[in-house]
């Protein structure tokens, strides 16, 4: 079973940026595929990205093109997903999900993180 | 983008009666290849992350209950809860993962 551990919640002021890390100890972590999903109060899943096992590709949804950053460090079974220019509408509880691995190609999202509640107020 | 549609928004059924939501995506998410659909279902409940249900649409996921069915191909999709228990009071998604962005419906809460 993967277990996905990730940051805590964090404050951040207008216009600042968040870096949420997404950590899963074990050799199977590296060849899955992380997404990232968030989730304003009340409202509905929203997916913002994905980034590859080899941490070479990534692709990110159009509306955070240019805010969003994905990125992986193997050695440690660690993703990380930076958001830049933070608006009071990026309030929300972040997932990090695992879907599909290297062999397989994506997937549905089998492994979810506990949620990194992220807020963004002056 | 494939845009994802449920109805209900919400529903309440009596405990042992059956639940029904349906799904539907604006574009197939059928894969002629490997012959499968891209779709997902998740249950969600206050405070945690998603669990994935079900997977290729009728996959169940493993240690999800007999009483959840997924069924549905192409467009169309039905997430069915056979005889609802207490504990199944949550907010249902569905996915599509056949395109990025990989999106979701807006999701339908069932209560009791």
């Amino acid at each position: 079973q993967v277990q996905l551990v990730q940051s805590g919640a964090d404050v951040k002021n207008p216009g600042a940026s968040v870096k949420i890390s997404c950590e899963a100890p074990g050799d199977t972590f590296i060849t899955f595929y992380v997404h990232w999903v968030r989730q304003a109060p009340g409202q509905a899943l929203e997916w913002l990205g994905v980034i590859d096992p080899s941490g070479a590709t990534t692709n990110y949804a159009q509306m955070f093109q240019g805010r969003v950053t994905m990125t992986r460090e193997t050695s440690t079974s660690t993703v990380y997903m930076e958001l830049s220019s933070l608006r009071s509408d990026d309030t929300a509880v972040y997932y990090c999900a695992t879907g599909g691995s290297s062999g397989s190609g994506f997937n549905a999202f089998e492994h979810w993180g506990q949620g990194t509640l992220v807020k963004v107020s002056s | 983008d494939i845009v994802m549609t449920q109805s209900p928004d919400s529903l309440a059924v009596s405990l042992g009666e059956r639940a029904t939501i349906s799904c539907k995506s604006s574009q197939r998410v059928f894969d002629n290849s490997n012959k499968k659909n891209f779709l997902a279902w998740y249950q969600q409940k206050p405070g945690q992350p998603p669990k994935l249900l079900f997977y290729w649409a009728s996959t169940r996921e493993s240690g999800v209950p007999d009483r959840f069915s997924g069924s549905g191909s192409g467009t169309d999709f039905t997430l069915t809860i056979s005889s609802l228990q207490a504990e199944d009071v949550a907010v249902y998604y569905c996915q599509q993962y056949y395109n990025t962005p990989f999106t979701f419906g807006p999701g339908t809460r069932v209560d009791v």
